[in-house]
């Protein structure tokens, strides 16, 4: 049973504009989130978190968006980048953990110049 | 700081022969992790450190597994009796306390 649901298995958006990944959960009990970047041959990267008493937290061309009462948050990117190119997952953790996580399945974004 | 190691990069066994793959951590960080991530799937938490104790362990993590960080540097995961199920990447990352964690760049294991 996913806890963590990445709907989305790919998006490709043109260089210069939006990205937005999108993730689900059920659980919520949930307290953190995290987006990790994964390029081929390389382990996943940490990009961004939040706590579940925020709705937003923004760094650079990264924003998540965190909806509690829709057990939703999302990903945004602007503006995209061809670097951008990688396969994102969302992840989940209880008790603010930033170690044992929960992840989604990710999604695959392409960035076309 | 040269990351997360680990070797090797790929392993090639026989169904029902033990394996070994070993993790060398961030040499600051005091938690180690393993995680397993199967094709098209995201990573799953199989067990973690905090130093040289085993903190927590997944359902996931039969008892043909076995990880180990004796000093509380590097660490190793056996995995006896191999079966084609166990065919995965092995992830390995490490952190600081409870930030982040940074990841090796895996495992990737076949059992023919």
């Amino acid at each position: 049973d996913q806890q963590v649901k990445q709907n989305s298995p790919s998006l490709s958006v043109q260089e210069g504009r939006i990205s937005i990944l999108n993730c689900d959960y059920t659980n919520s009990m949930f307290d953190y989130f995290l987006w990790y970047k994964k390029y081929p041959a390389e382990g996943p990267t940490f990009l961004i978190s939040i706590s579940s008493i925020k709705d937003k937290n923004e760094d650079g061309r990264f924003t998540v968006f965190l909806n509690k009462s829709a057990k939703h948050l999302s990903l945004h990117i602007v503006p995209s980048q061809p670097g951008d190119s990688a396969v994102y997952f969302c992840a989940a953790s209880f008790g603010g953990s930033q170690g044992n996580l929960i992840f989604g399945k990710g999604t695959k974004l392409s960035v076309k110049p | 700081d040269t990351g997360v190691s680990q070797n090797p990069r790929h392993k090639i066994t026989k169904r029902g022969q033990n394996v070994t793959f070993r993790c060398d951590p961030i040499s600051e960080h005091n938690r180690l992790y393993w995680y397993r991530q199967t094709l098209g799937q995201g990573p799953e938490f199989l067990t973690y450190f905090q130093n040289e104790a085993q903190l927590e362990k997944s359902r996931l993590l039969s008892d043909r597994f076995s990880a180990e960080r004796p000093k509380g540097s590097f660490s190793t995961l056996e995995i006896q009796r191999t079966e084609q199920g166990d065919s995965a990447m092995y992830l390995c990352a490490s952190s600081l306390m409870n930030e982040k964690l940074f990841f090796g760049s895996g495992t990737q294991l076949s059992v023919l």
